[in-house]
């Protein structure tokens, strides 16, 4: 129980472009969802956390109209990376809570690559 | 000081042995806590979850908390190569669910 599944594994995409990462929870309903970005090495920095139905909540430092996300159901949210540059080139996790335990479950990330 | 500090290791053990990872934390407010295993370019992955102070057995995993000291602990025992991964402690305050994370400890199972 309480998976979490994230698409597309991995993106190219060229300078300029939007990307869209899609976050899903297949077998339970989440009342909440998280996005983070890693970078090599490095522990997960949250970036925004969303509930269905409203607005994401940014944390410090966080674009939000450069990370557009949309909770548009119980089990699924999506990140939009708008005008994409190299310095976005990151690992991308999603997770989400509301399943058996008081607690996140991430899904497997988005590696993405900004040429 | 950052609320949770957990030592980044290198920690590098040969198969059979015991592994023990531990965290700090500052926050007395953190009444929930947890272990996740990151395998490279993978996501973190829920091996542990406690809500009091004491210990929870799970298979060859154990998580210790001690909330007087603000201290919890994870042992693997018989570690296998397979557990080689980064282990990442986690805590929350409250149920809105939000996490704070540790550095995250690299570890090595030596065949």
């Amino acid at each position: 129980g309480a998976v979490v599944s994230q698409h597309p594994s991995w993106v190219i995409c060229k300078s300029g472009t939007s990307v869209k990462i899609e976050c899903r929870s297949l077998d339970f309903q989440a009342t909440t969802m998280f996005w983070y970005r890693q970078f090599p090495k490095q522990s997960l920095m949250l970036m925004a956390t969303s509930n269905e139905g409203s607005k994401a909540t940014y944390e410090q430092g966080v674009e939000k109209d450069k990370f557009l996300i949309n909770h548009a159901s119980l089990t699924l949210s999506t990140l939009t990376v708008t005008s994409a540059h190299p310095e976005d080139s990151s690992f991308y996790i999603c997770s989400a809570s509301g399943g058996h335990e008081e607690t996140q479950y991430f899904g497997p990330g988005t590696r993405l690559l900004v040429l | 000081q950052k609320e949770v500090e957990q030592d980044p290791g290198p920690l590098s053990v040969p198969e059979g042995a015991i592994v023990s990872l531990n965290c700090t934390y500052s926050n007395s407010a953190f009444q929930y806590f947890m272990w996740y295993r990151q395998y490279s370019r993978k996501g973190p992955e829920l091996l542990m979850y406690t809500y009091s102070s004491g210990n929870k057995e799970d298979g060859r995993f154990t998580a210790q908390v001690d909330k007087s000291s603000k201290y919890i602990s994870l042992f693997i025992r018989d570690s296998q190569p397979s557990d080689s991964a980064t282990y990442l402690c986690a805590m929350s305050a409250s149920n809105d669910y939000k996490l704070s994370f540790g550095a995250g400890t690299t570890v090595t199972v030596r065949a």
